[in-house]
């Protein structure tokens, strides 16, 4: 199975902070990666596709790069609707796999 | 827009079964792949089971393999998870999800797994 291994687990950030999460692949997965932000109690939302491909409808403080193995997930100002917990997903290789989650938390 | 509505989640005895259904509306229905996907409480999420358009192929993650059953009605617009011998770590918020890459989710619906 691949290992998605997302990085930081929890992070702490002010209203208008850059913040960027990785998640490293255990191999290659090419661009087949999303970025999904969920909130209790919510639907996830996904925000990227294709790793780096902006989902319709989702604000362009959000961005996604990479391929292979390493992938980042950016937002360039936060805003306070963006604290929630993010997740990655590969969907190259069965079975499609998770990273572990990063809470993203109001400093 | 996209809507996708879990239902048929409860508390289940260990070893019991559950039915979960999941209502589509706002896209055609059958010319997409239909996944379903689980959280376990303070876990992250673990991809499930697909199935194809036509139900002609389905996949199932190694934990559920035997037990779950995934399949659809592209007439009423519905998937569903056929879900035996229920285990504690079954316990779970359940999702559907839109194709496979998960373009799209439902809210869940909870699946507690307890004696």
């Amino acid at each position: 199975d691949i290992q998605m291994t997302q990085s930081p687990s929890s992070l702490s950030a002010s209203v208008g902070d850059r913040v960027t999460i990785t998640c490293r692949a255990s191999q290659g997965i090419r661009n087949d990666l999303g970025w999904y932000q969920h909130k209790p109690g919510k639907a996830p939302k996904r925000l990227i596709y294709a790793a780096s491909s902006l989902q319709s409808g989702v604000p362009s403080r959000f961005s996604g790069s990479g391929s292979g193995t390493e992938f980042t997930l950016t937002i360039s100002s936060l805003q306070p609707e963006d604290f929630a917990t993010y997740y990655c997903l590969q969907h190259n290789s069965y079975p499609y796999t998770f990273g572990q989650g990063t809470k993203l938390e109001i400093k | 827009q996209v809507q996708l509505v879990e239902s048929g989640g409860g508390l289940v005895k260990p070893g019991g079964s559950l039915r979960l259904s999941c209502a589509a509306s706002g896209f055609t229905f059958s010319d997409y792949y239909m996944t379903w996907i689980r959280q376990a409480p303070g876990k992250g999420p673990e991809w499930l089971s697909y199935i194809s358009t036509t139900s002609g192929f389905t996949k199932y993650a190694d934990s559920v393999k035997g037990r779950f059953t995934i399949s659809r009605d592209n007439a009423k617009s519905s998937l569903y998870l056929q879900m035996n011998s229920l285990r504690v770590e079954d316990t779970a918020i359940y999702y559907c999800a839109r194709d496979l890459a998960a373009g799209y989710w439902g809210q869940g619906t909870l699946v507690t797994v307890s004696s």
